[in-house]
């Protein structure tokens, strides 16, 4: 069964410095691999997917996500983050299959200092 | 074009209290799919649908009942609350795998 880690639970990053967050997958075959923002006391908004391709995704909000097969990752990043980017993060992976199932990892909290 | 709606916004049950939470959607999307959040725990999946009339069960179903009578339409019942079930419960619909979530659903079983 395919999983998702998110190594980083909480990451404290100052307003205008460069972000990555860590996401590993386990995945027999070629994964679709999704991440998504949620703000505060909010539903979930899709960043940006990677489904087959290039394996540089870039997203809304100035991101961008690379897919390493080597590496069974797809990190997250951002050259400059801004104040509105402090949400918990999440990274999914799907199988494929008819049922557009996600599996989730446990999310990664961004605080942004001023 | 509401998207996705999900009421009630918050909810406090007794233990063995049971309850429907509401979903809906307008995009006329076959998949919806109903999970759970919880600290540290990521969204985990309860049930999804295939479509109207199909529904399986996911990684959490214990506690809860789906049914899909219509496109728009999957609420999730919970048949006999237990503190267990208090959560953070998030309803989406997808279409090619982008996954549209609602605003969630606070409950509390005490």
């Amino acid at each position: 069964a395919q999983s998702v880690t998110q190594p980083d639970i909480h990451i404290t990053v100052s307003e205008g410095a460069s972000l990555e967050l860590r996401c590993n997958y386990s995945y027999g075959a070629t994964p679709y691999l999704f991440w998504y923002v949620q703000s505060p006391g909010q539903g979930l908004q899709l960043l940006l997917k990677y489904f087959s391709g290039d394996t540089l995704v870039q997203g809304i909000k100035g991101f961008e996500a690379e897919f390493k097969r080597s590496q069974s990752s797809f990190n997250l990043r951002k050259p400059s983050v801004h104040w509105s980017d402090a949400a918990e993060y999440f990274c999914a992976v799907a199988n494929g299959g008819g049922a557009q199932k996600l599996v989730f990892g446990q999310g990664t909290r961004l605080t942004i200092n001023p | 074009n509401a998207g996705v709606t999900q009421t009630p916004k918050f909810q406090v049950l007794k233990t063995g209290q049971s309850m429907t939470l509401q979903c809906a959607q307008d995009m006329n999307h076959e998949y919806m799919s109903w999970y759970r959040q919880d600290p540290g725990m990521g969204l985990r999946l309860i049930h999804y649908s295939v479509g109207a009339g199909i529904t399986d069960q996911g990684e959490v179903p214990n506690g809860y009942n789906v049914s899909r009578s219509t496109t728009e339409d999957f609420p999730l019942r919970l048949l006999s609350a237990a503190p267990s079930q208090t959560s953070v419960y998030f309803c989406a619909s997808s279409t090619n795998y982008e996954q549209y979530f609602g605003p969630g659903t606070r409950l509390t079983v005490t």
